[in-house]
């Protein structure tokens, strides 16, 4: 079964560190571009950041740029995101995405699998 | 990078079709074939629609369908049924190669 599955959040200082991790199990992870979605509490989606299936290319939204850092390892199937210097405002369900391929391997900007989410609530 | 625009909410009895909107800018919906529409229920991970504005994924009912014109996407839902109650958020790659998300619609089957 494709699987993303998150963990490491929780309730953090303002100002504080914070470590998620998607393990992915029942594909490829390596031949896959993979995002991080956040979903404030009764809010909307909102795309944080991109990481190439190498992990050459990078992307992050401007409302975390230069405080969160994307990662993966290929050889454990794990996405990563160090997040720094939190604030209130970032407190959400985290969600790791799949980029979209088709059977020849092209991928598209759409997400078509993701993980149940990881709570980080950022609060003193 | 603002979000997309979408009617906060939307209604329909079974059986009808109904159509919600996502307005963005040249910069986005209306510069690439990049728009995305997931579906969403109460405490569950999304769901992919629709990529590439029009393509359903594998295992999506052809009830749903995508288009866009100009600057706005449009999701259509045919042939309403309960289980199609739900949020739904359109995406789209844009030219400061970022994702952006409209503020979501809230479906009810009436």
């Amino acid at each position: 079964e494709v699987q993303l599955v998150e963990s490491g959040g929780g309730l953090v200082q303002p100002g504080g560190s914070l470590r998620l991790s998607c393990a992915a199990s029942g594909f490829t992870f390596s031949s896959y571009e993979m995002n991080w979605v956040r979903q404030a509490p009764g809010k909307g989606l909102e795309w944080v950041s991109y990481i190439s299936s190498s992990g050459s290319t990078i992307y992050y939204a401007d409302s975390v740029k230069g405080r969160f850092t994307i990662s993966r390892d290929n050889a454990k199937n794990s996405l990563y995101l160090q997040m720094n210097s939190l604030r209130a405002e970032d407190t959400a369900v985290y969600y790791c995405a799949r980029d979209h391929q088709d059977s020849s391997g092209w991928s598209y900007d759409a997400f078509d699998i993701w993980g149940q989410g990881t709570m980080v609530t950022v609060s003193s | 990078q603002s979000a997309l625009t979408q009617p906060a909410s939307v209604s329909g009895s079974p059986g009808q079709s109904i159509t919600i909107s996502c307005t963005g800018t040249s910069s986005d919906v209306g510069g690439y074939n990049y728009v995305s529409w997931y579906q969403q229920h109460p405490g569950k991970a999304p769901k992919l629609m629709i990529y590439d504005v029009s393509n359903r994924p594998s295992g999506v009912s052809n009830r749903f369908s995508g288009s866009k014109s100009g600057n706005t996407a449009s999701l259509t839902i045919s042939g309403l049924q309960a289980e199609d109650e739900a949020d739904y958020y359109c995406s789209s790659y844009t030219s400061s190669s970022l994702w952006v998300f409209g503020g979501g619609t809230k479906l009810t089957v009436l």
